[in-house]
């Protein structure tokens, strides 16, 4: 079955960019859609974007000016990067695999990024 | 884009029903069949409960089963066991390629 592991720094400096990856197990990347989801700290989930594994991706508007995903199909890999952040981008970040542009399962275990000089 | 509304908490015994509305707009619950709820115990990452509306995955009890009217999804968990005890949140395709999510619900199981 198909199991998605983040990975990436735990700590980011404000104003610096946010970089995180997502292996994808026991399947391919290819032919599906791949989303980011953050929850900050005791709050609820919002979604950051998605992309197919052809490189073409959708974000969240609100996040949009920020955020840019990409995808490497030899790695079983996708990314996001988040720039310019402050202590508001302090949240779990979860990868999971999009179904149909309206689901999301499975998902990773989540990491959690911290914001903060 | 304006999160789904959901209740902030929802509560029953053992053995009752409860259910959890999740309101949104006819430009996502009320424009698409694309309706989905997930549980989340703490600490844990999201589970996939219900999608399209009222389909459950393989592996996902009986118990659990949705609905849709207008620009309300709605979420009923029958038969309340104590580990149903977690966040429940809804999503929604918002077109646009875009999705949603609700605020999240609390489910306690008195």
């Amino acid at each position: 079955q198909v199991q998605l592991q983040e990975s990436g720094p735990g700590l980011v400096k404000p104003s610096e960019t946010l970089s995180l990856t997502c292996t994808v197990s026991g399947g391919s990347i290819s032919n599906y859609y791949w989303s980011w989801v953050r929850q900050p700290p005791g709050k609820g989930l919002e979604w950051i974007g998605y992309i197919y594994y052809s490189g073409s991706a959708n974000y969240n508007p609100s996040l949009k000016s920020r955020v840019t995903l990409s995808v490497d199909t030899s790695k079983n890999q996708f990314s996001l990067k988040l720039t310019s952040v402050t202590a508001a981008d302090t949240a779990v970040y979860y990868c999971a695999r999009e179904r149909a542009a309206a689901w999301f399962d499975p998902w990773g275990q989540g990491t959690l990024v911290t914001v903060s000089s | 884009q304006s999160a789904l509304t959901q209740p902030p908490s929802a509560s029953g015994s053992p053995g009752q029903s409860v259910t959890i509305s999740c309101t949104g707009t006819s430009s996502d619950v009320g424009g698409y069949n694309y309706v989905s709820w997930y549980q989340q115990h703490p600490g844990k990452a999201p589970k996939l409960m219900i999608y399209e509306v009222s389909e459950r995955p393989s592996g996902v009890p009986d118990r659990f089963s949705g609905s849709k009217s207008g620009n309300t999804a709605s979420l009923t968990v029958s038969g309340l066991q104590a580990e149903d005890e977690a966040d429940y949140y809804c999503m929604s395709y918002a077109g646009g390629n875009t999705v949603i999510f609700g605020g999240g619900t609390k489910l306690t199981v008195l």
